[in-house]
């Protein structure tokens, strides 16, 4: 069936660069996508969305980027620093399904 | 403020034995889920409400079942938890965009 995944499932990277971390998805019809943050025994937590009639969004230190050429993803974060260590999940809402889709998660680790 | 409210945050029950874990919101949103979420592993959609609608994914095991007596409450029902059922429970409401609950932790012993 159609799912989204992504490339790699940890990322370590040192206090203060950036972090980019990407996501492939399978269904065209997809619209919108959501970035979501889940720390340690938590509920996932909103990040930043985008929908398909863009290819660029920014927020506060973040950006996301949509490729639908290629059906790529990705979350940058601008200074990365210790409190973003979390797992990263991109989720696509499948068109007209309207049912979110997560993908399988990346491990984002911040060496100070 | 909470705005998705789960509990309990932990909860430990016997194999077998029914447990209900509940999810209120102040959101006032017509859409409510629940998702699965096993160490390690993504999000997995069970069910979820429009308004008192009622919509099971293909894939979720008859065990569980679901109740929304209004708009604020959702309740999950494990009717005989096994020792797989073990995982988090995420509650979400929808307007446009999820927002979860801090998810009920279930141990089945």
């Amino acid at each position: 069936g159609e799912s989204v995944g992504l490339h790699l499932p940890t990322l370590s990277v040192q206090e203060g660069d950036n972090s980019i971390i990407n996501c492939a998805y399978s269904n065209s019809a997809s619209d919108y996508f959501i970035w979501y943050k889940q720390e340690s025994g938590k509920g996932p937590q909103f990040i930043i969305d985008i929908r398909s009639n863009m290819d660029k969004r920014q927020g506060q230190r973040v950006t996301v980027l949509l490729n639908k050429t290629v059906k790529h993803l990705s979350l940058q974060i601008a200074a990365t620093q210790p409190g973003d260590s979390a797992v990263y999940f991109c989720a696509e809402n499948g068109g007209a399904t309207n049912k979110l889709i997560f993908g399988t998660g990346t491990l984002l680790a911040v060496q100070p | 403020d909470a705005m998705v409210i789960q509990n309990p945050r932990y909860q430990v029950t016997q194999f077998g034995k029914p447990v209900t874990l509940s999810c209120s919101q102040t959101l006032n949103h017509n859409v409510m889920y629940w998702y699965q979420q096993k160490s390690s592993q993504a999000p997995k959609l069970l069910f979820h409400y429009y308004d008192k609608d009622f919509n099971n994914e293909a894939d979720t095991p008859d065990n569980f079942q679901s109740r929304r007596p209004n708009t604020s409450f959702c309740f999950l029902d494990i009717r005989s938890p096994g020792l797989g059922d073990a995982a988090m429970y995420l509650c979400a409401t929808e307007n446009e965009k999820l927002f979860f609950g801090s998810g009920t932790q279930l141990s089945v012993l």
